[in-house]
């Protein structure tokens, strides 16, 4: 099965700092790479997202890049701030079809003003 | 619309009772999925239904999890005889062709005493 892990664990910044938070993933079929937030008490929200076909998206603030030879993707948020304070999971998957996510360890981003 | 509803939002227990915890999916949704969250993790997957298929009961932990789903619609969690590692948030989310994008609901927090 898919074994995704996340680095860092825990992110602190300063606002207006960039964030970067990297997603490794083992499943060489994945193709549909993720981005969600997950504020507090509430259920992750998909923010972004990118499919195999395409090495780097962006919307606004955030972009994700993909290297899909070396396995990993990774989410960059710049011009933080604090309402991003929230915690970040990657969940990789094949492109089609209803499908159980496997969530990555998930990232703490902490962003103080 | 209405998103991924989930009842009750928190629940506490005593060790060797029942639960049963509600989702109601976004309206048309065909899949439906539980997952669990302990404090400070990922997500787990627990079950998935899809239409009339059989559900994908993979990551059910142990016989005392079971769910079920009334058609297209409402779907309940059943833990029985609660053990304090049960305690954890359980989310729901749906989904729908072609995007296949999963929402998630805010969680049933559950604490087991």
């Amino acid at each position: 099965g898919e074994n995704v892990e996340q680095h860092p664990s825990t992110l602190s910044v300063q606002e207006g700092d960039s964030a970067v938070i990297k997603c490794t993933y083992s499943d060489s079929a994945s193709n549909y790479f993720p981005w969600y937030k997950q504020e507090l008490g509430k259920g992750p929200q998909l923010i972004i997202d990118i499919r195999s076909n395409v090495g780097e998206k962006k919307d606004q603030r955030i972009a994700v890049t993909l290297n899909k030879t070396a396995k990993h993707f990774s989410l960059h948020i710049t011009e933080t701030q604090p309402e991003d304070s929230a915690v970040y999971f990657c969940a990789p998957r094949g492109n089609t079809g209803f499908q159980k996510l496997v969530f990555g360890t998930g990232t703490r981003l902490l962003v103080s003003p | 619309g209405a998103g991924v509803s989930q009842s009750p939002s928190n629940k506490v227990t005593e060790k060797g009772k029942d639960v049963e915890l509600r989702c109601d999916p976004i309206s048309g949704h065909t899949a439906l999925y539980w997952y669990r969250q302990r404090l400070g993790q990922g997500l787990e997957f627990l079950i998935y239904f899809q239409g009339n298929s059989a559900p994908d009961k993979s990551g059910l932990p142990s016989d005392r999890f079971s769910a079920e789903r009334t058609g297209e619609s409402v779907s309940t969690l059943t833990i029985q005889r609660t053990q304090q590692e049960d305690s954890a948030v359980y989310l729901c989310a749906s989904s729908l062709a072609p995007t296949y994008e999963q929402y998630f609901g805010p969680g049933t927090r559950l604490t087991v005493t």
